[in-house]
């Protein structure tokens, strides 16, 4: 199985911040990755596909890069509404694997 | 719009069965496949398996493998993950999600793009 490990596990940011999470895959999985958000009691939310493809609606400040084993997702500007939980996600081989998750939480 | 709509949180004893439906609207339901994820609490979302919604076929995740049928009803739209031989360690939240395709020149990514709120399956003697 394709192993997912992100960094970091969490973290504390303010409003307006930068905030760069990044992924990594235990072997390559050329662009099949994919980002998503959680909030607490919530489905997980499509974010970016293809390592770094917008989903309709979602904002701009939002973008995805990397391919192989090493991926990044950046939020430019920190909004109130983006504290949550980002989990990165591979779909290259099955089982399809997620990384353990990224908490955003409010410095 | 495009939902999917699961059936209602359950409660289940050690060794019993739990079978979970997601209804699919606002799409041609057999374009699609649809997959099941899990997620502990406070655990990270593990991938349990998928169905081609078209053809029937399936692909389990070897660490569930003899315990889990994904089906569908393509009459209903609907989607059924069943899960057998219950234990404690099952007790989720437990999402279907459809599969959506981008094709980039010849080669098919695949994301999850629209996932039902869940099903909370609670596992207890």
């Amino acid at each position: 199985d394709i192993q997912m490990t992100q960094s970091p596990s969490s973290l504390s940011a303010s409003v307006g911040d930068r905030v760069t999470i990044t992924c990594r895959a235990s072997q390559s999985i050329s662009s099949s990755l994919n980002w998503y958000q959680q909030k607490p009691g919530k489905a997980p939310k499509i974010l970016i596909n293809v390592a770094s493809s917008f989903q309709s609606g979602v904002p701009s400040r939002f973008s995805g890069s990397g391919s192989g084993t090493d991926f990044t997702l950046t939020i430019s500007s920190l909004q109130p509404e983006d504290f949550a939980t980002y989990y990165c996600q591979q779909s290259y081989s099955t089982p399809w694997t997620f990384g353990q998750g990224t908490k955003v939480e409010i410095k | 719009q495009v939902q999917l709509v699961q059936s209602g949180a359950e409660v289940k004893k050690p060794g019993a069965s739990v079978k979970v439906s997601c209804k699919a609207s606002g799409y041609p339901f057999t374009r699609n496949a649809m997959h099941w994820v899990r997620q502990a609490p406070g655990q990270r979302l593990e991938w349990m398996g998928w169905i081609n919604a078209g053809n029937g076929n399936t692909k389990y995740s070897q660490k569930f493998q003899g315990r889990v049928t994904i089906t569908r009803d393509t009459s209903a739209t609907t989607a059924y993950m069943e899960l057998t031989s219950l234990r404690s360690e099952d007790t989720a939240v437990y999402y279907c999600a459809r599969a959506s395709r981008q094709l980039v020149g010849d080669f098919s990514y695949f994301y999850m793009d629209v996932w039902g709120k869940g099903t909370t399956v609670t596992v207890s003697s």
